[in-house]
């Protein structure tokens, strides 16, 4: 079966711009999360989704947000971009609510670059 | 922050057992221990989980101390492609708990 995908998987974005990033669940799974990973912060996490609500969400302003279709799909939206938000963004899916019992499967990730 | 610790790094020669230890000593009664890994440049991949009971699956075995302080993942015959970053998560099922990652075991399979 299809794993989680993510597009795109290269990025590269102008300070100030905003950039909006895509995820596509494995089939079946309703909780989708979100998690950015630099050199020096590692793995965060951002949000998570479940039936279209956001259920959880990480310690990062406001410029970070989120949001899931009716079919699981998620996107997530940076806005007013820095040069700090460079980083690898990674989308998880999981069959069950928050992860619970079966693990979350991630995508390869979205590598943003701000300029 | 990450409720474990874990070695920086660790060695281990290719067909041998892989040993990676973990620490959470304030683990609460309802929290399961998970694994995940990371090969270079892609996504976390899960390994395994547990709550007090030894685990067993295709991918690796999880050890679980009886005081549940702390956890011992096995990978029985490691090969190449088992060379990763190796996360020792503490979580609850229940809700919508975020996975904290800590900076896990840098694991370097040699021929």
């Amino acid at each position: 079966k299809a794993g989680v995908t993510q597009t795109p998987r290269y990025l590269i974005k102008t300070r100030g711009q905003q950039v909006t990033l895509s995820c596509s669940p494995i089939s079946g799974h309703r909780s989708v999360s979100w998690y950015q990973q630099t050199p020096g912060q590692g793995l965060q996490f951002l949000f998570e989704y479940f039936s279209e609500t956001q259920r959880n969400k990480g310690n990062f302003p406001g410029r970070f947000s989120g949001r899931q279709f009716s079919n699981s799909r998620s996107e997530m939206n940076v806005s007013t971009l820095e040069l700090g938000d460079s980083a690898l963004y990674l989308c998880a899916s999981s069959l069950g609510q928050g992860g619970a019992n079966y693990g979350y499967t991630f995508g390869s990730g979205t590598r943003l670059t701000v300029v | 922050d990450a409720k474990t610790t874990q070695p920086p790094s660790m060695d281990c020669a290719e067909g041998r057992a892989a040993n990676l230890p973990c620490n959470h000593s304030t683990i609460s009664g309802n929290e399961y221990v998970y694994w995940y890994r990371q090969i270079h440049s892609q996504g976390p991949q899960y390994i395994i989980h547990g709550l007090k009971n030894n685990e067993t699956n295709e991918m690796a075995s999880l050890i679980i101390t009886e005081d549940r302080k702390s956890s011992t993942l096995i990978l029985p015959h490691a090969t190449l492609r088992d060379t990763a970053v190796y996360y020792c998560i503490v979580r609850s099922p229940s809700g919508f708990q975020k996975l904290v990652f800590g900076t896990g075991t840098r694991l370097l399979v040699s021929p």
